[in-house]
């Protein structure tokens, strides 16, 4: 089955870098995504990248993904205290259903 | 409102009784999912449904049932609430073809 993992909390200082980590099993992936999760609501895509590239840039994100050790980042430049939330990676795979798969989600807090 | 509705967005409710969650949606996706989100789990699947009147189970389907008579509606129902159905519920739709699914607020349900 499936597999996404990612660890559970992260702490940085208002104005670094945040760098939030996944890895994944399936090499059958398509797309691989970063959802954003703030307290009390749903979540919300933030990016995504296709499985043929090895880095999307988006403003103050950039995504890399190592296919080959089906590792995929998120790094947030300048992190503000409004990136505090939960962060979940997700997976799609060829399975003929729009079906993702979610890693367990990082919790970034950002320190004043 | 357009977009992805959750109701009702709390529920406490006592261990046996039948509970529904309602879930909307005004984009005419064709596919629509229900996940739980629990600590250490991150979301996990329970149905999903491809279109109307076709359903599918998930990752953790035992002790829920849906049904989608209405593009639109993708309600989930428990037939008798056991405590460890305690959790958060998100709804998600998506069209086809297309991977990203776009998320409800999310129901919080407790069974006391």
């Amino acid at each position: 089955g499936e597999d996404v993992e990612q660890s559970l909390f992260l702490s940085v200082r208002e104005g670094d870098s945040s760098v939030i980590n996944c890895t994944y099993t399936d090499s059958s992936s398509t797309y691989l995504y970063w959802y954003k999760q703030e307290p009390g609501a749903g979540l919300q895509l933030l990016t995504y990248i296709f499985s043929n590239m090895d880095m999307k840039q988006d403003q103050r994100l950039t995504v890399l993904l190592n296919k080959k050790d089906k590792h995929l980042s998120l790094r947030i430049a300048d992190t503000q205290t409004g990136d505090s939330a939960i962060y979940f990676c997700a997976e799609s795979i060829k399975t003929g259903a729009n079906n993702l798969f979610f890693g367990t989600g990082t919790r970034l807090t950002v320190i004043p | 409102d357009a977009g992805i509705t959750q109701s009702p967005r709390y529920k406490i409710t006592e261990t046996g009784r039948q509970v529904t969650l309602m879930c909307h949606q005004t984009w005419s996706h064709s596919y629509m999912f229900w996940y739980r989100q629990d600590l250490g789990h991150g979301l996990r699947l329970i149905y999903y449904s491809a279109a109307a009147d076709i359903t599918d189970k998930g990752e953790v389907p035992d002790g829920y049932v849906v049904s989608r008579s209405k593009t639109e509606n993708f309600p989930l129902t428990l037939e008798s609430a056991t405590r460890s159905q305690t959790s958060v519920y998100f709804c998600a739709s998506s069209p086809a073809q297309v991977y990203e699914q776009y998320f409800g607020p999310g129901t919080r349900l407790t069974v006391t």
